[in-house]
């Protein structure tokens, strides 16, 4: 298994620009986050989806779209890039996080935006 | 919304010495998930704990729930350099969300 994987690994946007970060994972998993890390504030959640056709907000979705068209795949849409969103996207997958179960994360995406 | 905090934010040990990181959230937690992230890498899951007062060791790792259900603590007994990365907790609530705390870097010298 290739478990969670995630492209592109490194971006650089202008103001404005939109762009799609792919996530995929290959375990089967219902559910699956976008995280964003920023220094001294540890990951803060922007959107889940517990299941194909379904997804809901999370802490900081504002400016960001996802879709789950497959269980595979999660992908994230930045609408019109800001520098505000400069960050490290986490791309995650679990069968549930209220069960004893581990989460997966993926390698990263680093996004700069001038 | 719930909160979760996390200190120390930082912590220097001399290799040997111990090092314990401590979370604690406004709310009663339904679980509480705890994760080591190397320098430039991804967060990787290191336990879970459910049960009130549940105490769980991975070698020299202990993690600690407590009987509110609102805090928890992760003690690693005599560091090794390559204990070095930033440890997160997460508190889940009754439903799909995990909230991470903001995390503690651990640097270890030897």
């Amino acid at each position: 298994n290739a478990g969670v994987t995630q492209t592109p690994k490194f971006q650089v946007l202008k103001t404005g620009q939109s762009m799609t970060l792919q996530c995929a994972q290959d375990m089967n998993h219902e559910y699956m986050s976008w995280y964003r890390q920023d220094p001294g504030m540890g990951l803060r959640l922007i959107h889940y989806s517990v299941g194909a056709g379904i997804t809901d907000q999370g802490e900081v979705p504002n400016g960001y779209n996802v879709s789950r068209s497959t269980t595979e795949d999660f992908p994230l849409r930045l609408l019109s890039a800001a520098p505000s969103q400069t960050s490290v996207y986490f791309c995650a997958s679990t069968i549930t996080p209220t069960r004893a179960e581990t989460q997966y994360f993926g390698p990263g995406t680093r996004l700069l935006v001038l | 919304g719930q909160q979760v905090m996390q200190i120390p934010q930082y912590q220097h040990v001399q290799e040997g010495e111990d090092f314990t990181t401590y979370c604690n959230s406004s709310t009663t937690l339904s679980n509480i998930q705890w994760y080591k992230q190397r320098p430039g890498g991804h967060p990787v899951f290191l336990i879970q704990l459910v049960k009130s007062g549940e105490v769980k060791k991975q070698k020299r790792l202990t993690f600690q729930f407590g009987e509110a259900k609102k805090n928890s603590s992760l003690h690693i007994t005599a560091t090794q350099t390559t204990d070095v990365g930033t440890y997160f907790c997460a508190g889940g609530r009754y439903g799909n969300k995990l909230v991470f705390g903001a995390g503690t870097i651990l640097r270890v010298k030897s």
